[in-house]
């Protein structure tokens, strides 16, 4: 089983539907991320949470909200998707310390009719 | 804010080497991470650099110079299976927050 695992990993929604992407890991991390990617734009962080207290915007968090129920779950809500929103989400985590590393799900492909 | 700039596309042949460069602005640079990503896939975490210097892992190194806010990734003995994007990632602040580049597509031709 995937360390970082992502539900749905295909969705195809209309415009102005709510939509959850989830994300569960077993690496017992705290740190957890929701990415978006563009063709030609690479990762966009959207939020991201050191702990279930803590959860920060990132670049592009317009039009997203998040929460994180336990440490193991972190889940990114549209509440109105829009067709500029149809991209590919990553949900990613990190442990403590300086390793650099990022360990990623495989991969939301979202598409907004 | 930061910013991130790598080449968009490279082409190279098997078993040749390629250099794949990146430049950073960011306010608190911590350190300078790669990743592969193949089509349709995860990104893959390949080296991370935080001082000066080069880190070799196997065919791949990686080398940082934070007065030039500058990083390359190095390929040898490139391989058909080596085609692929490849990102760098500047850690920004001690939390460990990423922000990426747009990502070069290496294509690896026989």
């Amino acid at each position: 089983d995937a360390d970082v695992t992502q539900t749905p990993r295909n969705r195809i929604t209309k415009t102005g539907k709510r939509i959850m992407l989830e994300c569960s890991q077993t690496k017992g991390h705290d740190r957890m991320y929701w990415y978006r990617q563009d063709p030609g734009l690479g990762l966009r962080l959207i939020y991201y949470s050191f702990d279930v207290k803590d959860i920060n915007k990132g670049e592009i968090s317009d039009g997203y909200s998040v929460s994180r129920q336990a440490q193991a779950k972190f889940s990114l809500s549209l509440e109105s998707a829009i067709p500029n929103q149809t991209a590919l989400y990553f949900c990613a985590t990190s442990g403590y310390g300086t390793t650099g590393e990022l360990f990623f799900g495989e991969g939301s492909r979202l598409t907004v009719l | 804010g930061q910013s991130l700039e790598q080449p968009s596309e490279v082409t190279a042949v098997e078993g040749a080497i390629v250099q794949i460069n990146c430049t950073y602005q960011t306010s608190g640079f911590y350190g300078l991470s790669w990743y592969q990503q193949h089509d349709g896939g995860a990104p893959t975490f390949l080296s991370y650099n935080a001082l000066d210097g080069l880190e070799e892992t196997g065919r791949f190194s990686s080398f940082l110079s934070r007065s030039d806010s500058y990083g390359y990734l190095l390929l040898q003995e490139l391989q058909m299976k080596d085609s692929a994007s490849y990102f760098c990632a500047v850690r920004d602040g001690d939390f460990n927050k990423f922000y990426f580049g747009s990502g070069t597509k290496l294509n690896v031709k026989p």
